[in-house]
C-alpha cells in the first residue's frame, strides 16, 4: 500500500546551518507531495506541496523537489532559525482518492 | 475566518466514560477526518467523511464514532474510553482536488485526551 517514511529525529542544528529531512515515499500512480509542520501545541500546517514529478515546493525559506526516479521529497533550507523548531510532517495524496499518508513527524529544534 | 475549529482542547476522561469531540469548519469543504496523533507514530486515521451524510472508516476505527449530519461539523464519538485512546485528536477538512490539483488540508488545533 501507500506509504511515507522520513528519516527520524529529533535533529538538532544551530542557526543558521542547513537543513535536510529525507523523506521517501511508496505509492501506485503520481501521488501529490506534501510538507506540514506543527509548531508546539498547534495543529499541523501546510508548508509546501508538489503536485507532479520535477515540481518543486517553496515557502518561508524551505525547499522540496518532487523526484520520481528516486521516490523521494527532501526537505531543504539554506539557513534555519529558531523559529524553525517544530516537528515537520511529509505526506502523500494518491491523486485517485483523497487520503492522505503521513510520515511518522521529524522534530527538529534550532538553538542559538 | 475561523477555519476548523475543535473543542475541547483538552479533556481527562476515566475508563468507561463517554464523550464527543467537536468539529466544525466553515470552509463549505466536502471532506473532512478525524486522524489521532501517537508519540512517534505520525498521524493515523480513524474516521472520514466525503460529504454530509456519509462516513466512512480509516486506519484505527474500533471504539470510536461519527456522523456527518450538516457540511459544517463532524463530530467523533468516543462511547467505552480505554487508557489506548490516550492521544491527541486533530480534524481536518479540504476542498478535495481539482483535476491533478490537491488543495491539501486544513487542521483544527487537536484535542489532547487522556483515559485514566
Amino acid at each position: 500500500g501507500d506509504s511515507v517514511t522520513q528519516m527520524e529525529g529529533p535533529v538538532t542544528l544551530s542557526e543558521e546551518a542547513f537543513l535536510t529531512i529525507n523523506c521517501t515515499y511508496t505509492a501506485t500512480g503520481y501521488p501529490s507531495l506534501f510538507w506540514y509542520v506543527q509548531y508546539p501545541g498547534e495543529g499541523l500546517q501546510l508548508l509546501l506541496k508538489a503536485t507532479k514529478a520535477d515540481d518543486k515546493g517553496s515557502n518561508k525559506g524551505f525547499e522540496a523537489t518532487y523526484r520520481k526516479e528516486t521516490t523521494s521529497f527532501h526537505l531543504e533550507k539554506g539557513s534555519v532559525q529558531v523559529s524553525d523548531s517544530a516537528v515537520y510532517f511529509c505526506a502523500l495524496s494518491r491523486n485517485t482518492g483523497n487520503q492522505f499518508y503521513f510520515g511518522t513527524g521529524t522534530s527538529l529544534t534550532v538553538i542559538p | 475566518n475561523a477555519g476548523v475549529t475543535q473543542t475541547p482542547k483538552f479533556r481527562i476522561l476515566k475508563i468507561g466514560q463517554s464523550m464527543t469531540l467537536q468539529c466544525t469548519q466553515d470552509m463549505n469543504h466536502n471532506y473532512m477526518y478525524w486522524y489521532r496523533q501517537d508519540p512517534g507514530m505520525g498521524l493515523k486515521l480513524i474516521y472520514y467523511s466525503v460529504g454530509a451524510g456519509i462516513t466512512d472508516k480509516g486506519e484505527v476505527p474500533n471504539g470510536y464514532n461519527v456522523s456527518r449530519s450538516t457540511t459544517e461539523d463532524f463530530p467523533l464519538r468516543l462511547e467505552l474510553a480505554a487508557p489506548s485512546q490516550t492521544s491527541v485528536y486533530f480534524c481536518a477538512s479540504s476542498a478535495g482536488m481539482t483535476g491533478a490539483r490537491h488543495y491539501g488540508y486544513t487542521f483544527g488545533s487537536g484535542t489532547r485526551l487522556t483515559v485514566v
